[in-house]
């Protein structure tokens, strides 16, 4: 059965820190991998990862794929309070996308 | 565009009542997508369509659960009779391409469903 993984389930930090959420994956016919960040409502788009090892940047967020491992990271560099919500990693097969759980994170000021 | 639209954003029910929800894809998009989240499960996928066509409703929970789309600007997901462990958040997504095409789902606000 296709799953995603997701580590860790919550995070609680201040703002400035650093954060690192985990995904892994065990997907037939994979195809990409994608993050989601999901505030009051509904999902929105981060990044889609299609390639090993290159990273994908947009502002403080960056993430990397390690089809190696069948795992990515997403990095959150110098947390503001706004950047809490629940972030959602999702694989594509060869026509529909598998969900991960989630990971909670929560700044503080 | 207006986005993914759905109706009700929220509803609450008694358990045995019919519950019908509503969505709207963006204008374009081929591909329409219907997912149940909750605390335990995450985001399910539960059915999706191509061109109005089920392609796949492994994910239907069972056969109190149905969904149909007569047009391209219109779906509905239906459960009859409700229960309380239907009560979650469902989203409906749309988008150009499969996923595989390197395409993104574009979601709903999401109807916030309690069964009573």
């Amino acid at each position: 059965e296709d799953k995603v993984v997701q580590s860790p389930l919550s995070l609680v930090v201040h703002e400035g820190d650093t954060v690192t959420l985990n995904c892994s994956y065990e997907v037939t016919n994979f195809r990409s991998l994608l993050w989601y960040k999901q505030e009051k409502k509904a999902p929105t788009f981060l990044f889609m990862l299609t390639s090993s090892g290159i990273e994908k940047k947009s502002g403080r967020l960056s993430s990397i794929l390690d089809k190696k491992e069948l795992s990515s990271i997403l990095n959150i560099t110098a947390t503001q309070t706004g950047d809490s919500a629940i972030y959602l990693c999702a694989v594509s097969n060869t026509d529909k996308l598998i969900f991960g759980t989630g990971t909670r994170l929560q700044v503080f000021p | 565009d207006a986005g993914v639209i759905q109706s009700p954003r929220h509803e609450v029910t008694e358990m045995g009542q019919e519950v019908t929800l509503r969505c709207k894809p963006i204008s374009g998009h081929d591909y329409l997508f219907w997912y149940r989240q909750t605390m335990m499960r995450g985001l399910e996928l539960l059915i999706y369509f191509n061109n109005n066509v089920p392609i796949d409703d492994s994910g239907m929970p069972e056969d109190r659960f149905s969904a149909k789309m007569p047009n391209a600007s219109f779906s509905t997901l239906k459960i009859q009779p409700s229960e309380p462990r239907d009560s979650a958040v469902y989203f409906c997504a749309s988008s150009l391409f499969i996923p595989a095409a390197g395409d993104t789902q574009y979601f709903g606000p999401g109807t916030r469903l309690t069964v009573l």
